[in-house]
């Protein structure tokens, strides 16, 4: 079964420029996770869907940010306008059913790099 | 505050030697989940094992054990007769169950190397 697939791996961008990033989850999982990882900060919950509707995006740092789950099989977290300090590692995450005892999925991540 | 706790920053031990990684967490909930996630060079985080606090039963899986023991809140992983594809970032994770609250709560991660 393919897992949580998620595009591109790499995105190399100006600071300013829109970025989106991609995620497939899991055929049948019903909840979504984005996360970011960083040196400084570790891995951060941005936001979180279930059933497509968007639960929880406290995570989420500012506006520039925004997470959209349109189907089941699909979600995009943009960044616009993106700045340097967006530079990280992007994880998207889907798990069967929603609640705490359901392990998360992981994507293989995107590496964002905004110069 | 902090909910996960792994104090070892870094590991290294020689091939075959074991390795036993802590963690140590806090929650008020009577009802939680612990995980260990692992994150190899590649970078994809690999989903290692769930543990419910119901269950205090010490678990075994080929070379990885892991000790549940509420009374000291740790969740503590060891790796028996450590191999060089063991070296990687591991974490542990909570998940609180009161209020609908199932956020993974990851701890800073033990980056443990394996040299040949």
């Amino acid at each position: 079964d393919a897992g949580v697939i998620q595009s591109p791996r790499h995105e190399v961008t100006e600071m300013g420029q829109e970025v989106t990033l991609r995620c497939k989850p899991i055929s049948g999982h019903n909840s979504l996770f984005w996360y970011r990882q960083t040196m400084m900060r570790g891995l951060e919950l941005l936001i979180y869907f279930n059933n497509n509707v968007p639960i929880d995006d406290s995570g989420m740092p500012e506006d520039r940010f925004s997470a959209k789950m349109p189907n089941a099989s699909f979600s995009t977290l943009k960044i616009q306008p993106s700045e340097p300090r967006d530079s990280a590692v992007y994880f998207c995450a889907s798990s069967q059913r929603t609640g705490a005892s359901y392990e998360q999925y992981f994507g293989p991540g995107t590496r964002l790099t905004v110069t | 505050a902090q909910k996960v706790t792994q104090a070892q920053t870094e590991i290294s031990v020689v091939e075959k030697e074991d390795v036993t990684l802590d963690c140590v967490y806090e929650t008020r909930d009577t009802t939680y989940y612990l995980f260990w996630y692992k994150q190899p060079p590649s970078g994809e985080l690999v989903f290692l094992i769930r543990r419910n606090s119901f269950d205090e039963q010490n678990e075994i899986s080929g070379r990885y054990s892991w000790n549940f023991q509420k009374s000291t809140s740790s969740f503590n992983f060891t790796i028996t007769a450590s191999q060089v594809v063991d070296s990687a970032v591991y974490f542990c994770a909570l998940s609180e169950a009161q209020g609908n609250d199932y956020k993974l709560s990851f701890g800073a991660g033990t980056t443990v190397t394996v040299r040949a």
